[in-house]
Protein backbone atom coordinates (compact mmCIF):
# COMPACT_ATOMS: atom_id res chain seq x y z
CA UNK A 1 0.00 0.00 0.00
CA UNK A 2 1.35 3.47 -1.10
CA UNK A 3 2.50 5.26 1.97
CA UNK A 4 4.01 8.85 2.83
CA UNK A 5 7.84 8.50 3.86
CA UNK A 6 9.88 10.78 6.09
CA UNK A 7 13.70 11.34 6.39
CA UNK A 8 14.81 11.70 8.93
CA UNK A 9 12.72 10.13 11.84
CA UNK A 10 15.01 11.93 14.30
CA UNK A 11 17.14 15.33 14.07
CA UNK A 12 19.07 17.10 17.20
CA UNK A 13 19.85 20.95 16.11
CA UNK A 14 21.56 23.76 17.78
CA UNK A 15 19.92 26.55 17.91
CA UNK A 16 20.08 29.00 15.36
CA UNK A 17 20.92 26.05 12.92
CA UNK A 18 19.20 25.75 9.55
CA UNK A 19 17.10 22.27 9.01
CA UNK A 20 15.74 20.62 6.22
CA UNK A 21 12.92 17.96 6.82
CA UNK A 22 12.07 15.44 3.72
CA UNK A 23 9.00 14.20 2.83
CA UNK A 24 8.15 11.65 0.16
CA UNK A 25 4.47 11.89 -0.63
CA UNK A 26 2.43 9.65 -1.97
CA UNK A 27 2.97 9.44 -5.87
CA UNK A 28 -0.74 10.40 -7.46
CA UNK A 29 -1.50 12.78 -4.64
CA UNK A 30 -1.73 16.19 -5.38
CA UNK A 31 -1.74 18.74 -2.33
CA UNK A 32 0.97 18.35 0.29
CA UNK A 33 1.22 19.40 3.85
CA UNK A 34 3.17 19.95 6.78
CA UNK A 35 1.82 19.47 10.47
CA UNK A 36 3.70 19.67 14.19
CA UNK A 37 2.80 18.19 17.54
CA UNK A 38 4.63 19.91 19.86
CA UNK A 39 4.70 17.15 22.79
CA UNK A 40 1.56 17.20 25.21
CA UNK A 41 -0.21 19.51 22.45
CA UNK A 42 -3.15 19.43 19.68
CA UNK A 43 -1.32 18.78 16.19
CA UNK A 44 -1.04 22.22 14.31
CA UNK A 45 -1.22 22.46 10.63
CA UNK A 46 1.72 24.85 9.21
CA UNK A 47 1.22 24.70 5.49
CA UNK A 48 -0.33 23.28 2.14
CA UNK A 49 1.21 23.06 -1.07
CA UNK A 50 -0.57 22.69 -4.21
CA UNK A 51 0.37 23.29 -8.18
CA UNK A 52 3.91 23.96 -6.88
CA UNK A 53 3.19 26.79 -5.07
CA UNK A 54 2.16 27.87 -0.73
CA UNK A 55 -2.38 27.26 -0.83
CA UNK A 56 -2.62 28.02 3.14
CA UNK A 57 -0.02 28.66 5.50
CA UNK A 58 -0.90 29.27 9.46
CA UNK A 59 0.45 31.98 11.20
CA UNK A 60 3.26 29.92 13.07
CA UNK A 61 4.53 29.89 9.21
CA UNK A 62 6.43 32.74 9.10
CA UNK A 63 9.62 33.60 7.56
CA UNK A 64 11.54 31.29 8.93
CA UNK A 65 10.13 28.61 7.59
CA UNK A 66 9.66 27.53 3.26
CA UNK A 67 8.46 24.62 1.35
CA UNK A 68 9.64 23.53 -1.55
CA UNK A 69 9.03 20.60 -3.95
CA UNK A 70 12.59 20.41 -5.79
CA UNK A 71 11.62 17.24 -7.87
CA UNK A 72 8.38 14.92 -8.69
CA UNK A 73 8.97 12.99 -5.67
CA UNK A 74 10.03 15.56 -2.64
CA UNK A 75 8.56 17.98 -0.63
CA UNK A 76 10.81 19.93 1.99
CA UNK A 77 10.31 21.82 4.88
CA UNK A 78 12.79 24.23 6.05
CA UNK A 79 13.59 25.98 9.19
CA UNK A 80 16.14 28.84 8.68
CA UNK A 81 17.27 29.77 11.97
CA UNK A 82 15.92 26.87 14.54
CA UNK A 83 14.56 28.32 17.54
CA UNK A 84 14.47 26.06 21.01
CA UNK A 85 10.44 25.99 20.39
CA UNK A 86 10.48 24.66 16.98
CA UNK A 87 11.29 21.34 19.06
CA UNK A 88 8.42 19.13 17.54
CA UNK A 89 7.31 16.05 16.07
CA UNK A 90 6.63 17.66 12.23
CA UNK A 91 4.05 15.69 9.86
CA UNK A 92 4.25 15.38 6.78
CA UNK A 93 0.85 14.42 5.07
CA UNK A 94 -0.13 14.25 1.30
CA UNK A 95 -3.97 13.81 -0.38
CA UNK A 96 -5.98 13.48 -3.73
CA UNK A 97 -8.43 16.70 -4.28
CA UNK A 98 -10.87 14.74 -1.71
CA UNK A 99 -11.02 11.98 0.58
CA UNK A 100 -8.26 10.81 3.20
CA UNK A 101 -5.14 12.56 4.33
CA UNK A 102 -2.17 10.83 4.66
CA UNK A 103 0.86 11.21 6.90
CA UNK A 104 4.23 10.17 7.51
CA UNK A 105 5.74 9.03 10.34
CA UNK A 106 6.63 11.99 11.38
CA UNK A 107 10.11 13.90 12.20
CA UNK A 108 10.93 14.59 15.68
CA UNK A 109 13.37 17.80 15.94
CA UNK A 110 15.02 18.33 19.10
CA UNK A 111 16.70 22.16 18.90
CA UNK A 112 18.79 22.53 21.63
CA UNK B 1 -12.26 30.63 15.18
CA UNK B 2 -12.56 26.91 14.31
CA UNK B 3 -12.57 24.25 17.25
CA UNK B 4 -12.49 20.76 17.50
CA UNK B 5 -12.71 19.18 21.25
CA UNK B 6 -12.54 15.57 22.33
CA UNK B 7 -12.57 14.02 25.75
CA UNK B 8 -8.72 13.18 26.94
CA UNK B 9 -9.15 9.59 28.16
CA UNK B 10 -11.26 6.76 27.60
CA UNK B 11 -10.97 3.18 29.73
CA UNK B 12 -12.66 0.04 28.55
CA UNK B 13 -12.35 -3.74 29.10
CA UNK B 14 -11.30 -6.13 26.41
CA UNK B 15 -13.81 -6.85 24.05
CA UNK B 16 -16.19 -4.22 24.84
CA UNK B 17 -17.18 -1.26 22.75
CA UNK B 18 -15.30 2.17 23.23
CA UNK B 19 -17.21 5.49 21.80
CA UNK B 20 -15.02 8.19 21.21
CA UNK B 21 -16.95 11.62 21.08
CA UNK B 22 -15.41 14.85 19.56
CA UNK B 23 -17.36 17.96 18.86
CA UNK B 24 -16.58 20.64 16.03
CA UNK B 25 -17.57 24.23 15.56
CA UNK B 26 -16.97 24.84 12.00
CA UNK B 27 -20.73 24.26 10.20
CA UNK B 28 -18.22 24.24 6.75
CA UNK B 29 -17.18 21.19 7.12
CA UNK B 30 -17.03 18.80 4.46
CA UNK B 31 -15.03 15.93 5.35
CA UNK B 32 -14.24 14.55 9.07
CA UNK B 33 -11.57 12.22 9.79
CA UNK B 34 -10.40 10.00 12.66
CA UNK B 35 -6.58 9.06 13.09
CA UNK B 36 -5.05 6.71 15.32
CA UNK B 37 -1.63 7.82 17.40
CA UNK B 38 0.39 4.71 18.57
CA UNK B 39 3.32 6.05 21.51
CA UNK B 40 6.13 7.40 19.22
CA UNK B 41 4.46 6.84 15.59
CA UNK B 42 2.49 8.90 13.38
CA UNK B 43 -1.19 9.55 12.40
CA UNK B 44 -2.47 6.46 10.93
CA UNK B 45 -5.88 7.21 9.20
CA UNK B 46 -8.53 5.11 10.33
CA UNK B 47 -11.83 6.56 8.12
CA UNK B 48 -13.47 9.34 7.29
CA UNK B 49 -16.67 10.20 6.40
CA UNK B 50 -18.37 12.86 3.74
CA UNK B 51 -20.74 15.55 5.71
CA UNK B 52 -23.24 14.52 4.07
CA UNK B 53 -23.42 11.18 5.61
CA UNK B 54 -24.87 9.79 8.93
CA UNK B 55 -22.89 6.78 9.66
CA UNK B 56 -20.17 4.61 8.22
CA UNK B 57 -18.91 1.29 8.71
CA UNK B 58 -15.68 -0.38 8.29
CA UNK B 59 -15.86 -3.68 10.16
CA UNK B 60 -14.94 -3.13 13.35
CA UNK B 61 -15.41 0.57 13.32
CA UNK B 62 -18.68 3.02 13.11
CA UNK B 63 -18.74 6.42 12.31
CA UNK B 64 -21.89 8.44 13.37
CA UNK B 65 -22.42 12.13 12.29
CA UNK B 66 -24.51 14.29 13.75
CA UNK B 67 -24.40 17.58 11.52
CA UNK B 68 -27.12 19.22 13.47
CA UNK B 69 -25.15 19.24 16.48
CA UNK B 70 -21.54 19.09 15.17
CA UNK B 71 -21.15 15.93 17.39
CA UNK B 72 -19.17 12.85 15.42
CA UNK B 73 -18.29 9.99 17.61
CA UNK B 74 -16.05 6.64 16.73
CA UNK B 75 -17.67 3.20 18.18
CA UNK B 76 -14.80 0.24 18.03
CA UNK B 77 -16.32 -2.85 18.41
CA UNK B 78 -14.94 -5.98 20.17
CA UNK B 79 -12.27 -3.33 21.20
CA UNK B 80 -8.37 -5.55 21.51
CA UNK B 81 -5.64 -4.17 23.68
CA UNK B 82 -3.91 -3.11 20.55
CA UNK B 83 -6.08 -0.34 19.94
CA UNK B 84 -4.77 1.34 23.11
CA UNK B 85 -3.42 4.63 21.64
CA UNK B 86 -4.80 7.91 20.98
CA UNK B 87 -7.18 8.58 18.76
CA UNK B 88 -7.36 12.27 17.12
CA UNK B 89 -10.54 13.62 15.35
CA UNK B 90 -10.34 16.12 12.92
CA UNK B 91 -12.58 18.56 9.99
CA UNK B 92 -11.46 20.14 7.12
CA UNK B 93 -13.69 22.46 5.85
CA UNK B 94 -15.05 23.24 2.54
CA UNK B 95 -11.79 23.86 0.47
CA UNK B 96 -10.17 21.35 -1.36
CA UNK B 97 -6.75 20.85 0.02
CA UNK B 98 -7.88 22.80 3.34
CA UNK B 99 -6.20 22.50 6.43
CA UNK B 100 -7.58 19.88 9.32
CA UNK B 101 -8.26 21.35 12.60
CA UNK B 102 -7.45 18.56 15.24
CA UNK B 103 -8.81 17.76 18.34
CA UNK B 104 -6.76 17.16 21.21
CA UNK B 105 -6.54 13.40 21.26
CA UNK B 106 -8.81 10.82 23.47
CA UNK B 107 -6.21 8.07 24.94
CA UNK B 108 -7.98 4.81 25.08
CA UNK B 109 -6.74 2.22 27.25
CA UNK B 110 -7.97 -1.69 26.96
CA UNK B 111 -7.90 -3.41 30.36
CA UNK B 112 -7.71 -7.44 29.40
Amino acid sequence: EPEVTQTPSHQVTQMGQEVILRCVPISNHLYFYWYRQILGQKVEFLVSFYNNEISEKSEIFDDQFSVERPDGSNFTLKIRSTKLEDSAMYFCASSEETGGRYFGPGTRLLVL
Amino acid sequence: GEDVEQSLFLSVREGDSSVINCTYTDSSSTYLYWYKQEPGAGLQLLTYIFSNMDMKQDQRLTVLLNKKDKHLSLRIADTQTGDSAIYFCAERGHNQGGKLIFGQGTELSVKP
